[in-house]
């Protein structure tokens, strides 16, 4: 069964540093995997997707995620935090076959500290 | 462009009412989603529309149902409301024309509390 997975709950980084958030998926057949942003009491944001080609890609906001296939990672990345960053981020992967849901991890919450 | 909207955006009920949410998608968007956010379970999808037909469904009881009109608006159901049934509802909108390679847009939600 296909699968997402964000192993950390929280990440905390200061302004100005590199961040990552991480996430790595299962899936049988190619992997189609989304990132989005949901800031307190709205919806979810798209930052970007992976579909084929290039392993790294360039998102919304300055974000870009990182695809390993060896790995099965999609680590989400930005070189300079800034604290409206600050908000819960999903990793999510696109169903196979008939099925086209998607299936998200649990989410990370991002703190960057001023 | 306009976003995906969703109405009511908060909504109080109590157990054993049902309550129907709104969702009206991208203009030119032709699918739309449900999901179901809570802090345990994270988000579950619900079910997909295209074309007033639902397409998929996910594993959630019969009390929810769906469906689409000829302008792809969208509104779900819940009957027979349970404490359990509190959540932030999200809808998506995507233009279906790549089967797994679109993106899904979502609206602001509805925040549904059950007393």
């Amino acid at each position: 069964a296909q699968s997402v997975a964000q192993p950390e709950d929280q990440v905390n980084v200061a302004e100005g540093n590199p961040l990552t958030v991480k996430c790595t998926y299962s899936v049988s057949g190619n992997p189609y995997l989304f990132w989005y942003v949901q800031y307190p009491n709205r919806g979810l944001q798209f930052l970007l997707k992976y579909i084929t080609g290039d392993n790294l890609v360039k998102g919304s906001y300055g974000f870009e995620a990182e695809f390993n296939k060896s790995q099965t990672s999609f680590h989400l990345k930005k070189p300079s935090a800034l604290v409206s960053d600050s908000a819960l981020y999903f990793c999510a992967v696109r169903d196979t076959g008939n099925n086209r849901k998607l299936i998200w991890g649990l989410g990370t919450s991002l703190a960057v500290n001023p | 462009k306009a976003g995906v909207t969703q109405t009511p955006r908060y909504l109080i009920k109590t157990r054993g009412q049902q309550v129907t949410l709104s969702c009206s998608p991208i203009s030119g968007h032709r699918s739309v989603s449900w999901y179901q956010q809570t802090p345990g379970q994270g988000l579950q999808f619900l079910f997909e529309y295209f074309s007033e037909t639902q397409r998929n469904k996910g594993n959630f009881p019969g009390r929810f149902s769906g469906r689409q009109f000829s302008n792809s608006r969208s509104e779900m159901n819940v009957s027979t409301l349970e404490l359990g049934d509190s959540a932030l509802y999200l809808c998506a909108s995507t233009t279906y024309q790549a089967a797994t390679t679109d993106t899904q847009y979502f609206g602001p939600g509805t925040r549904l509390t059950v007393l």
